[in-house]
């Protein structure tokens, strides 16, 4: 069975600064896809980013990007430029194929606070 | 605008009564799943649907019941067996030709709490 680790359960951060989230993962199928997602107080859940396995470059959406480290099965969010509105949860998560389809397996997920 | 409408958002529940929690999408996509979510855990696939009239369990399934006599439609029944029920619901959907990026379209949540 697959199982994504995060270990910071809770980060602090200036604003404008920027921020890396960790993230490391365990599977042995050579083809996965990892994903983020914020959930702010509200609960819903907001698509991020998403990392392919055999990608061959880092993923980037506007301030967010993906430290992918696919030998340390590790895919680290970096949010650059932190604002107030990204104080949320932060979700990792990866997709593991079933007899019958796909789910999505997530971490334990970090809190960040941006501070003022 | 195409999503997930799930409801209530609130729902409070006595012990032994059973409880349904609303899930419907109109982005015509095939699959369905629900997921609960505790307080400093991440989210547990509880029942999933690939299919119409066709669901799997998933790896909490134990005190909950589905259908999906609907593509539209995955409605999720909390039952009495449940004996820890206060959680936060998820529903979300998929389709294939969307599943490689952007993983799943999350509805907004149901607060299930026992009183």
């Amino acid at each position: 069975a697959q199982k994504i680790t995060q270990t910071q359960p809770g980060m602090f951060v200036q604003e404008k600064e920027a921020v890396t989230l960790d993230c490391t993962y365990d599977t042995s199928d050579p083809s996965y896809g990892l994903f983020w997602y914020k959930q702010p107080s509200s609960g819903e859940m907001i698509f991020l980013i998403y990392q392919g396995s055999y990608d061959q470059q880092n993923a980037t959406e506007g301030r967010y990007s993906l430290n992918f480290q696919k030998a340390r099965k590790s895919a680290n969010l970096v949010i650059s430029a932190s604002q107030l509105g990204d104080s949320a949860m932060y979700f990792c998560a990866m997709r593991e194929i079933m007899e019958y389809g796909n789910k999505l397996v997530f971490g334990a997920g970090t809190i960040l606070r941006v501070k003022s | 605008d195409g999503g997930i409408t799930q409801s209530p958002k609130y729902l409070f529940r006595k012990e032994g009564q059973n409880v349904t929690l609303s899930c419907e999408q109109n982005l015509n996509h095939d699959a369905m799943y629900w997921y609960r979510q505790d307080p400093g855990q991440g989210l547990r696939l509880i029942y999933y649907s690939q299919i119409v009239n066709d669901f799997q369990k998933g790896d909490i399934a134990e005190g909950y019941s589905v259908s999906r006599e609907k593509k539209e439609s995955f409605p999720l029944t909390v039952t009495s067996a449940q004996k820890n029920p206060t959680a936060f619901y998820l529903c979300a959907s998929s389709t294939p030709g969307d599943s490689k990026r952007n993983g799943y379209t999350f509805g907004s949540g149901t607060r299930l709490t026992v009183v």
